[in-house]
């Protein structure tokens, strides 16, 4: 099974900083990449699928990208409603379609 | 849009068994695959199982084969999750999602997610 990880664990960030998150997978997954938000007590939500495409409706400021084997989500501009944990997700090699261990961005 | 509503979470103790359903409405079930993955208090993401769209291929993660059973209705929208001998470390939100892909048919992801349902599994 393909192992994914996740840095940092959590971070803090000001109102107004970019953010980034990285995920590593532990075998080659290609582009086979998704990246959710869960805000506490909800469900998560999509935020970007295979690698950089944002999912509609999801603001802008929100990117994903992929250097080398990393896979990096980008919050050009962090904003309150973006405290939350984020998780990478990888589809290639599947079953079991195998989650990250999550970020907690919180909000100074 | 499309909207997902899990029901029939709940305290069950252990060894005993627990059906957990989800319907959809908005779009049509049978086009879509479906998953559940659930997350343990204070814990990450971990995926539970998967149904193809016509209920034939199904898949376990390895924590819950041969103990759950996952199954649909494409005549009533709906999605299930038998779950048997029941442990402690099934003590978990449980959420269903539909499965997107894409229409090359090379990528997919997990969307939307119902709101969730919690099953306690405790004497």
């Amino acid at each position: 099974d393909i192992q994914m990880t996740q840095s940092p664990s959590s971070l803090s960030a000001s109102i107004g900083d970019r953010v980034t998150i990285t995920c590593r997978a532990s075998d080659r997954i290609y582009s086979y990449l998704n990246w959710y938000q869960q805000r506490p007590g909800k469900a998560p939500k999509l935020l970007i699928y295979a690698t950089s495409n944002l999912q509609s409706g999801v603001p802008s400021r929100f990117s994903g990208s992929k250097s080398g084997t990393d896979f990096i989500l980008t919050i050009s501009s962090v904003q309150p409603e973006d405290s939350a944990t984020y998780y990478c997700q990888q589809t290639y090699n599947t079953p079991p379609w195998t989650f990250g261990p999550g970020t907690r961005v919180e909000i100074k | 849009q499309v909207q997902l509503v899990e029901s029939g979470g709940g305290v069950v103790p252990p060894g005993r068994s627990l059906r957990l359903s989800c319907e959809m409405s908005g779009v049509t079930f049978n086009d879509h695959g479906m998953h559940w993955v659930r997350q343990a208090p204070g814990k990450g993401l971990e995926w539970v199982a998967n149904v193809w769209s016509d209920g034939n291929t199904r898949h376990y993660s390895d924590s819950v084969k041969g103990r759950f059973t996952i199954s649909r209705d494409n005549s009533k929208n709906t999605l299930y999750l038998e779950m048997s001998s029941l442990r402690g470390d099934d003590t978990a939100v449980y959420y269903c999602a539909r499965e997107v892909i894409s229409e090359a048919g090379t990528w997919d992801w997990l969307d939307p997610w119902g709101q969730g349902t919690l099953v306690i599994v405790s004497s």
